[in-house]
C-alpha cells in the first residue's frame, strides 16, 4: 500500500488552520495513523484508527477519512507544531508511512 | 515508567553483522507485540518488522532474509540480529509497541547504525 502526502511542505502562521492530507492507494478502512516527529526527537502517535486522538494529544490536532483520503488537521497552528507530521497504515503487510510532511512556523 | 530503550548500534562494515537490544519498562514484553522502524538520515520512517506476541513474525522485504527478529521474555528484552548490512541499512533503528490498531504508541529512543562501504 503506497500513501502519499500532501503538501510535503507547508509554511503557516500561527493559528492559521493546517491540513494535510494523506491518500492510500487502496482501501485500508481506518487503519491509519498521524505521528508528529520534532528534531533530534523519536515520533509521537498522535491519532489512530484515522479519528481516534491520543490521550494528551491537545484537541486542535483532528484525523479524518473520506474514502482512501485521510486528513490531519491542525485547528489553529501552535509555535510548538513545527515538526515533521507522517501517515502510517497498518491494514495490509508491509506496513507502510507516508514520506511526511514538514509544517513550518512563518 | 513505561519505556523502550536501543543499544547496540555503531559503525559496522558492509556485509557486517550487528545485533540491537531493546529493553522493555514498565509492561511484559510477552504479551505484546513489537516492531522495528529505521528512518535513514535526513529521510522519512521505514516499518522493518513486526514481532506479533504468538511468535509470527513478518519483515520488510528489504531485510527479508537478512534480518531476524526474537525477543527475552525473561529478560523483558526484543533483539534485531542484522545480517550482511548494506550501506543504505543505515538509519536509526527504532523498536516500538505496536498497540491497538497496531499503531505505534510507544517509541524507543533510537540506536543509529552506520554501515560503511
Amino acid at each position: 500500500i503506497v500513501l502519499t502526502q500532501s503538501p510535503e511542505f507547508q509554511s503557516v502562521t500561527p493559528k492559521e488552520k493546517v491540513t494535510i492530507t494523506c491518500r492510500a492507494s487502496q482501501s485500508i478502512g481506518n487503519a491509519l495513523q498521524w505521528y508528529q516527529q520534532k528534531p533530534g526527537q523519536s515520533p509521537k502517535l498522535l491519532i489512530k484508527y484515522a479519528f481516534q486522538s491520543m490521550s494528551g494529544v491537545p484537541s486542535r490536532f483532528t484525523g479524518s477519512r473520506s474514502g482512501t483520503d485521510f486528513t490531519l488537521t491542525i485547528s489553529g497552528l501552535e509555535p510548538e507544531d513545527a515538526a515533521l507530521y507522517y501517515c502510517h497504515q497498518t491494514a495490509y503487510l508491509p506496513w507502510t508511512f507516508g514520506q511526511g510532511t514538514k509544517v513550518e512556523i512563518k | 515508567e513505561v519505556y523502550l530503550m536501543e543499544s547496540g548500534g555503531g559503525l559496522i562494515q558492509a556485509g557486517g553483522s550487528l545485533r540491537l537490544s531493546c529493553a522493555t519498562s514498565g509492561f511484559g514484553s510477552s504479551n505484546n507485540h513489537f516492531s522495528w522502524v529505521r528512518q535513514a538520515p535526513g529521510k522519512g520512517l521505514e516499518w522493518v518488522a513486526i514481532d506479533y506476541d504468538d511468535g509470527n513474525r513478518f519483515y520488510a522485504d528489504s531485510v527479508k532474509g537478512r534480518f531476524t527478529v526474537s525477543r527475552d521474555n525473561s529478560k523483558n528484552t526484543l533483539f534485531v540480529q542484522m545480517n550482511n548490512l548494506r550501506a543504505d541499512d543505515t538509519a536509526v533503528y527504532y523498536c516500538v509497541t505496536a498497540g491497538g490498531q497496531y499503531a505505534f504508541d510507544i517509541w524507543g529512543q533510537g540506536t543509529m547504525v552506520t554501515v560503511s562501504s
